[in-house]
């Protein structure tokens, strides 16, 4: 099956510093990609939606100053954290669609610990 | 708004019992439904889905438009079937909304 891979799998920084997580789908082309967070025991939050190519899509109350999307190839989406805070920690998970299609199935990656100091 | 709800938080449930995950959604056109499912220290991985009207270890469900259910079943629980289960829609768009989640406990 398709294979979503992020990197780095767990990151601590200092607050006031900018984190990158890398997202790549390894054996297809990702037209479509997602972020999203989740906090423990809760469910998860899609931060945004990214297409090859454009500008991510942000869900409400997302700030995209604050969570930079780049989706620059359709194997590739980046989110940056920029200027961390400890209330930014948190899994942060990316999916990949083949297309936009609604039948398509989402393939998830391992997600991300964040961890601001 | 599409949004899903699933009512149950934790279901715990003696191996071999049946189960039953409630999801609820609203919207009124048809829908794309899935069920998701997170096994510990492992990533989500789909379990099913309302279109392919299969069987997935066990597990299935049936779309009722009438009630605007989905809900997950299986006869008898195993307990390799403990997990965090997502009950997900797609109304046509790029995005997928996800429920809340309920995490199934099978004890032996």
């Amino acid at each position: 099956g398709a294979v979503v891979s992020q990197h780095p799998s767990r990151v601590i920084c200092k607050s006031g510093t900018s984190v990158k997580i890398e997202c790549r789908s390894l054996d297809f082309q990702a037209t479509t990609m997602f972020w999203y967070r989740q906090f423990p025991k809760q469910s998860l939050m899609l931060m945004a939606t990214s297409n090859e190519g454009s500008k991510a899509t942000y869900e409400q109350g997302v700030e995209k100053d604050k969570f930079l999307i780049n989706h620059a190839s359709l194997t590739l989406s980046t989110l940056t954290v920029t200027s961390a805070h400890p209330e930014d920690s948190s899994f942060y998970i990316c999916s990949a669609k083949t297309s936009g299609g609604r039948t398509d199935t989402q393939y998830f990656g391992p997600g991300t610990r964040l961890t601001v100091l | 708004a599409q949004r899903v709800t699933q009512p149950e938080k934790l279901l715990s449930v003696f191996k071999g019992a049946p189960v039953e995950l409630k999801c609820n959604y609203s919207y009124s056109g048809s829908p794309e439904l899935f069920w998701y499912v997170q096994y510990s220290r492992q990533r989500l991985q789909l379990l099913l889905r309302h279109i392919s009207r299969e069987s997935i270890k066990g597990f299935t469900a049936d779309l009722n438009k009438g009630e605007t259910s989905f809900h997950l079943k299986k006869p008898f629980a195993q307990e390799e079937d403990s997990a965090m289960y997502y009950c997900a829609i797609n109304t046509g768009g790029f995005k997928t909304i996800f429920g809340a989640g309920t995490r199934l406990f099978v004890k032996a």
